[in-house]
C-alpha cells in the first residue's frame, strides 16, 4: 500500500533562514506529487507538483522541490524564510496507473518562523 | 478569479439536528471533493464526485451524503450530526483524476 511520509511534524526556523521539509513516499509504481500550504483556518494552496519531466520543480512563494525517485523523496525547500511562511505543510501523492483519483496524504509539517 | 466558494465558513448545528454545507466552482472542472480535517491532522476524503459518477470512501459513515446537481455545486449533507463531527470540512476541484486539486477556504463546523 502506498504511504507519505512527512520526517518532520515541527519545524522551527529564524527568519530569513533557510529550511528544508522532508518528504518520503512509497510506492511500487509512479507517482504524481504535490506540496500544499495550509494558513490557519483556511483551506489548502497548492505550492507546486511534479508530473513528469525535471525533476527539480519551482513553485509559489519562492518554494522549490525536488524529485528523487532512488530515494523516494520530494523534499521541499526554501533559501530564505519570511515570517508569513508560518503555516502547515502538506506533502501529498498520487498513483499514476489506472483511475485513480485519490490522494495519500502525509500528517503535515508545523513551520514555525520566528523574528 | 475562478475559484472554489464554500458557504458559510462558519457554521453551529445542535447535535442530531441535519446540517447542509455548500460548494460552488467557477472553474468548470470535471471532479469535486469533500474532505473532513479534524485539528492538527490531514484532509480525509469522505466522498467524490467525477462529473456525476459518485464514489464513496469505504470508511465514510452513513450519516454523510452528498448531491451535486449541477457541474458548478455540491453539497455535504451531515443527517444527524455527533459531537464527533466537528471538523473543518474542505472542498476540492481538479480537472481530472491525475491533476491537482484546487481547495476552497473550508467550513468549519461546530456541534452543540
Amino acid at each position: 500500500a502506498q504511504s507519505v511520509t512527512q520526517l518532520d511534524s515541527q519545524v522551527p526556523v529564524f527568519e530569513e533562514a533557510p529550511v528544508e521539509l522532508r518528504c518520503n513516499y512509497s510506492s511500487s509504481v509512479s507517482v504524481y506529487l504535490f506540496w500544499y500550504v495550509q494558513y490557519p483556518n483556511q483551506g489548502l494552496q497548492l505550492l507546486l507538483k511534479y508530473l513528469s519531466g525535471s525533476t527539480l520543480v519551482k513553485g509559489i512563494n519562492g518554494f522549490e522541490a525536488e524529485f528523487n525517485k532512488s530515494q523516494t523523496s520530494f523534499h521541499l525547500r526554501k533559501p530564505s524564510v519570511h515570517i508569513s511562511d508560518t503555516a502547515e505543510y502538506f506533502c501529498a501523492v498520487k498513483i499514476r496507473a489506472g483511475n485513480n483519483r485519490k490522494l495519500i496524504w502525509g500528517l503535515g509539517t508545523s513551520l514555525a518562523v520566528n523574528p | 478569479d475562478a475559484m472554489v466558494i464554500q458557504n458559510p465558513r462558519y457554521q453551529v448545528t445542535q447535535f442530531g439536528k441535519p446540517v447542509t454545507l455548500s460548494c460552488s466552482q467557477t472553474l468548470n472542472h470535471n471532479v469535486m471533493y469533500w474532505y473532513q480535517q479534524k485539528s492538527s491532522q490531514a484532509p480525509k476524503l469522505l466522498f467524490h464526485y467525477y462529473d456525476k459518477d459518485f464514489n464513496n470512501e469505504a470508511d465514510t459513515p452513513d450519516n454523510f451524503q452528498s448531491r451535486r446537481p449541477n457541474t458548478s455545486f455540491c453539497f455535504l449533507d451531515i443527517r444527524s450530526p455527533g459531537l464527533g463531527d466537528a471538523a473543518m470540512y474542505l472542498c476540492a476541484t481538479s480537472i481530472g483524476p491525475i491533476y491537482e486539486q484546487y481547495f476552497g477556504p473550508g467550513t468549519r463546523l461546530t456541534v452543540t
